[in-house]
């Protein structure tokens, strides 16, 4: 079956370091890759996604690339800020299936 | 565009009371999903419904019960709340066609069996 990965956090930065959140997965064919974030109080939403290998997705300065050779979607920024910290959550989608994978979700803390 | 509305936001019930979580869309979505939250457990399934007309267990379904009303609504019931169902629920949607289509989530229900 399906699984997704995540880094278990929190993972706890000041503000404007470099973060990586690392995500890997399995899956049957070629899925396609998310990241969501969820903010304090409310529910998940998109940041970016990517459909087949190599595709980059990228959104408010986050990136992630699509790796098939190493089943791999890690979450990239390079200047963290403080309205960053939330919990992001890496999921995968596989055609043929209606039921999107879910990682556990990883904390991060931005501090001044 | 409302996107996936949840009511109520915030829920008090006694244990062994009965209550109904409702769920709506606006976008046309044929799937649906009823998720729960709990710290350190990430997103855990409770039901789906692939398209109108259908709902199949998740991967926590015991205590629950859903309905697919219409193609816009998905409502997630109790029966008997215990304290164990104390959680944070999510309602999402997603066209079916396609594994590119993102989910769109509501934003939740806060739910306190005491």
């Amino acid at each position: 079956g399906n699984s997704v990965t995540q880094m278990e956090g929190p993972v706890t930065l000041s503000e404007e370091a470099f973060l990586t959140i690392n995500c890997t997965y399995t899956a049957t064919g070629y899925p396609s890759l998310f990241w969501y974030v969820q903010y304090p109080g409310e529910g998940l939403q998109l940041l970016l996604k990517a459909t087949k290998a190599d595709d980059k997705g990228s959104n408010k300065g986050f990136e992630a690339t699509y790796r098939k050779e190493t089943t791999s979607f890690h979450l990239e920024k390079g200047s963290v800020q403080v309205s960053d910290s939330a919990v992001y959550f890496c999921a995968l989608m596989s055609g043929g299936s209606y039921i999107p994978t879910f990682g556990r979700g990883t904390s991060l803390i931005v501090h001044p | 565009n409302a996107g996936v509305t949840q009511t109520p936001k915030f829920q008090v019930l006694k244990t062994g009371q009965s209550m109904t979580l409702q769920c709506a869309q606006d976008m046309n979505h044929n799937s649906m999903y009823w998720y729960r939250q709990d710290p350190g457990m990430g997103l855990r399934l409770i039901y789906y419904s692939a398209s109108e007309g259908t709902t199949d267990k998740g991967e926590v379904p015991n205590g629950y019960n859903v309905s697919r009303l219409n193609k816009r609504e998905f409502s997630l019931r109790l029966e008997s709340a215990a304290p164990s169902q104390t959680s944070v629920y999510f309602c999402a949607s997603r066209p079916s066609t396609g594994s590119n289509t993102e989910a769109f989530f509501g934003q939740g229900t806060r739910l306190t069996v005491v």
